[in-house]
């Protein structure tokens, strides 16, 4: 089945920085990535999401780029601002499914004023 | 438009006992997941629905069950509750097959088994 990894685990910035999160992936057949922000207390919020059949894609500030010869995804936030301090998840549709996620281990990424 | 509900939203339960949460959709998404979120497991898929019927399922044994009212809403129920099923349970929902696949969170129920 899917696996996915993501790296770091922790990551510190101070603020107005680019913060950088990878993720790799195990299963060809996976189709759709996106990316969730979780905060304390909260369920996950989608930030932004790629298909396989796009290379990279932004959104203000956050942009995913995606590799799917070397199966590895990144998301990338510039000018990061406290508020963006949260934990992010990586995620991959099992099997082809986008209603099966398979999820990274997050990261926690704390700005630092 | 109202977002994912999920009720309730604390419970607590000893083990032995079998439980039921609630999951109500976004108004016009017909499709729900359930997941359990942990500190050492992180984010794992449990079980898909869409109309009714269990389209996709997780690794998870079968003390974990669920089902699809014809109005979208979910429940899942899990049965001999066990310390290890402490957990956050989350549910998502989805418009299948309509273009936009993504799915949206509710701020999921927190379970302490004791």
């Amino acid at each position: 089945g899917e696996n996915v990894e993501q790296h770091p685990s922790t990551l510190s910035v101070q603020e107005g920085d680019s913060a950088v999160i990878k993720c790799t992936y195990s299963d060809s057949a996976s189709n759709y990535f996106p990316w969730y922000k979780q905060e304390l207390g909260k369920g996950p919020q989608l930030i932004i999401d790629i298909r396989s059949n796009v290379g990279e894609k932004k959104d203000q500030r956050i942009a995913v780029t995606l590799n799917k010869t070397a199966k590895h995804f990144s998301l990338h936030i510039t000018e990061t601002q406290p508020e963006d301090s949260a934990v992010y998840f990586c995620a991959a549709s099992g099997g082809g499914s986008q209603g099966n996620l398979i999820f990274g281990k997050g990261t926690k990424l704390s700005v630092k004023p | 438009k109202a977002g994912v509900t999920q009720t309730p939203r604390y419970l607590i339960k000893t083990r032995g006992q079998q439980v039921t949460l609630s999951c109500s959709p976004i108004s016009g998404h017909r499709s729900v997941s359930w997941y359990q979120q942990t500190p050492g497991q992180g984010l794992q898929f449990l079980f898909e629905y869409f109309s009714e019927t269990q389209r996709n399922k997780g690794n998870f044994p079968g003390r974990f069950s669920g089902r699809q009212f014809s109005n979208s809403r979910s429940e899942m129920n899990v049965s001999t509750l066990e310390l290890g099923d402490s957990a956050l349970y989350l549910c998502a929902s989805r418009l299948w097959g309509q273009g936009d696949e993504t799915q949206y969170f509710g701020p999921g129920t927190r379970l302490l088994v004791l």
